[in-house]
């Protein structure tokens, strides 16, 4: 089955700065990429998504991008605020079939001021 | 609009027992999932049902069961509680014509088994 891998764990950065998060993926056959973020005490909400016709997509401040050949996905977040302080999965998902979601471990980032 | 709700938020049972959570899905979204998240892990599939059926499950034991009514709401009920069973229990609910617009979820029903 389908494995995602996400790294890092834990990431630290000044607020102003670029964060960057990389998942890769075991399935060829997945073709949708949704990333999460997860505060504490809620569920995970949508933040972006991208499909295996498109290899990037921005909206605002975030933008994710996408490798098939290599089978990564990475998320991008730039310039940081303490708001974006959260827990970030990654996940795929084959379409084309019933909706299993694999997520990623999650990374927690923590913007300080 | 109405998001996915969840009940209860928070619950403790002891090993051994039975528990039932319950969600309602997003107004105009008839596929319901649920899945499993340990503390410090990524949530991890259980099933989930379309049209009041399972159909698609993950590697949980069949003490593990669901349903899903009418009306798209679902419950999530496990049976004979085991200490590792302690999680936030997420549901998620999506319009299968367009899964890949991805899932709503609830903020999660908290179970600690002691």
């Amino acid at each position: 089955g389908e494995n995602v891998e996400q790294h890092p764990s834990t990431l630290s950065v000044q607020e102003g700065d670029s964060a960057v998060i990389k998942c890769t993926y075991s399935d060829s056959a997945s073709n949708y990429f949704p990333w999460y973020k997860q505060e504490l005490g809620k569920g995970p909400q949508l933040i972006i998504d991208i499909r295996s016709n498109v290899g990037e997509k921005k909206d605002q401040r975030i933008a994710v991008t996408l490798n098939k050949t290599a089978k990564h996905f990475s998320l991008h977040i730039t310039e940081t605020q303490p708001e974006d302080s959260a827990v970030y999965f990654c996940a795929a998902m084959i379409t084309d079939s019933w909706g299993k979601l694999q997520f990623g471990a999650g990374t927690q980032v923590v913007v300080t001021p | 609009e109405t998001g996915v709700t969840q009940s209860p938020t928070h619950l403790i049972k002891t090993r051994g027992q039975q528990v039932t959570l319950r969600c309602s899905s997003q107004s105009g979204h008839n596929t319901v999932s649920w899945y499993q998240q340990a503390l410090g892990q990524g949530p991890q599939f259980i099933f989930q049902y379309y049209r009041e059926e399972e159909n698609g499950r993950g590697n949980f034991p069949p003490r593990f069961s669901g349903l899903q009514f009418p009306n798209y709401s679902s419950e999530l009920n496990v049976n004979a509680l085991e200490l590792d069973d302690s999680a936030l229990y997420l549901c998620a609910s999506s319009r299968t014509e367009l899964l890949s617009y991805g899932y709503t979820f609830g903020s999660g029903t908290r179970l600690t088994v002691v």
